[in-house]
């Protein structure tokens, strides 16, 4: 199976930068994702990530390092609706040689955004 | 143009009974998924049908299982309920299966299922 680690909870300042971290364990590894979800609300693509580096969107960063099992989202000048779990999601491989996987998600981090 | 959409949004069940959800997904997407979601577990991948065919499935025992129409439209069945089967139910579609590069997926409002 896989294992994905995140905070359960961050609190933060509007307009200042959090960074969400998040750590896996894959018997393969075919890409990483985040997703924002508001409370009562289905979940929402962020951004992702396959090969290791920054991926930038606007406020929202992502980061991945392969050979450490290691993400981070970085949100910058963060705002009051930017309060929202945060979910980190890994897609493994399951056979060698071929794409086919299955997408596993971290229990969220819950960032509250205070004025 | 239209999200992805589930009915029924809310039901009741008992144990012992099934259960059949439906998802249509936005138009054009061919690939749906269905996860299940609970305060406990998380977000936890079902399965992913793309054309008709099941492509990826997840942990979930027999009782779990699906199916995918000519027009891209989801059901997913639960049979013989457990009181841990309450859960919120999300579907997702995307326009290219799920272990394809990046597959960005669009989610469902969900069914939120109690089991009684």
């Amino acid at each position: 199976g896989q294992n994905i680690d995140q905070p359960t909870e961050m609190t933060a300042t509007e307009g200042a930068i959090v960074q969400i971290n998040c750590t896996y364990q894959t018997s393969g590894f075919n890409g990483l994702f985040w997703y924002q979800q508001h409370a009562g609300e289905a979940p929402t693509f962020l951004s992702y990530n396959v090969l290791d580096g920054l991926e930038e969107k606007g406020r929202f960063s992502s980061f991945l390092s392969r050979s450490k099992g290691y993400s981070y989202l970085l949100l910058k000048e963060l705002q009051m609706k930017d309060s929202a779990s945060y979910l980190c999601a890994v897609r493994d491989r399951l056979l060698r040689g071929s794409t086919l996987g299955r997408l596993y998600f971290g229990r969220g981090t819950q960032l509250t955004v205070w004025p | 143009k239209a999200g992805v959409t589930q009915t029924p949004r809310y039901l009741i069940k008992t144990r012992g009974q099934q259960v059949t959800l439906s998802c249509s997904p936005i138009s054009g997407h061919r690939s749906v998924s269905w996860y299940q979601q609970t305060p406990g577990q998380g977000l936890q991948f079902l399965f992913e049908y793309f054309s008709e065919t099941q492509r990826n499935k997840g942990n979930f025992p027999g009782r779990f299982s699906g199916r995918q129409f000519s027009n891209s439209r989801s059901e997913m069945n639960v049979s013989t309920l457990e009181l841990g089967d309450s859960a919120l139910y999300l579907c997702a579609s995307s326009l290219v299966p799920l272990d394809r590069g990046e597959y960005e997926q669009y989610f469902g409002p969900g069914t939120r299922l109690t089991v009684t």
